[in-house]
């Protein structure tokens, strides 16, 4: 149990378009979702938190209007990367914390999404 | 400011001996601390984790110790085996803050030999 999917794993897009990475929890339901970036050689860098039916929740630094978050349901988040340029091409990893009725520090990550920015 | 970190960026070890794997941390707030398994193009996974108020949890071949004082935790892999082959990540969360986040070292690639 506690899978969760990223979809696509990896993209190619040009400079300027956006592009929308799916993140699913396939078997439990997750009021909250994280959103990594990772660079080669480097940690996970946490850009967002995202609840479900609110708002998400930015990392200093992260900028909101360009990394747009949506949490429309218990097994479903999305992140859209608006306008993207070539700094924005890394690996984007989502994690899940299942809802079990009271906080928890367990996170169920997905697999990752390459983006490639040309 | 790196508030986890693991200093080692990588280690080899020979199968069958015991892999330590450290990490330090700087935020004393910090109250829980997980290791996850990490290989290229995939997601982390995880292995094992520990409350502030032990200092030690055991799974299998799979120990961390916790020393608090010295903000210091370990992961030992005894024995370890060419499988165990990965990027290991130290992560530290805090109770007090929201959503209980985690703060992740740059992680340590370790590899067995057969």
């Amino acid at each position: 149990g506690a899978v969760v999917s990223q979809h696509p794993s990896w993209v190619i897009c040009k400079s300027g378009t956006s592009v929308k990475i799916e993140c699913r929890s396939l078997d439990f339901q997750a009021t909250t979702m994280f959103w990594y970036r990772q660079f080669p050689k480097q940690s996970l860098m946490l850009m967002a938190t995202s609840n479900e039916g609110s708002k998400a929740t930015y990392e200093q630094g992260v900028e909101k209007d360009k990394f747009l978050i949506n949490h429309a349901s218990l097994t479903l988040s999305t992140l859209t990367v608006t306008s993207a340029h070539p700094e924005d091409s890394s690996f984007y990893i989502c994690s899940a914390n299942p809802f079990r009725g009271r906080p928890s520090y367990e996170q169920y990550f997905g697999p990752g999404t390459r983006l490639t920015v040309t | 400011d790196q508030q986890v970190k693991q200093n080692s960026p990588s280690l080899s070890v020979q199968e069958g001996r015991i892999s330590i794997l450290n990490c330090d941390y700087t935020n004393s707030m910090f109250d829980y601390f997980l290791w996850y398994k990490k290989y290229p193009a995939e997601g982390p996974t995880f292995l094992i984790s520990i409350s502030s108020i032990k200092d030690k949890n055991e799974d299998g071949r799979f120990t961390v110790f916790l020393n608090k004082s010295a903000k210091h935790l370990s992961l030992h892999i005894v024995p370890s085996q060419p499988g165990d082959s990965a990027v290991y990540f130290c992560a530290a969360s805090s109770s007090g803050g929201s959503n209980y986040k985690l703060t992740f070292g740059k992680g340590t690639l370790l590899t067995v030999n057969p």
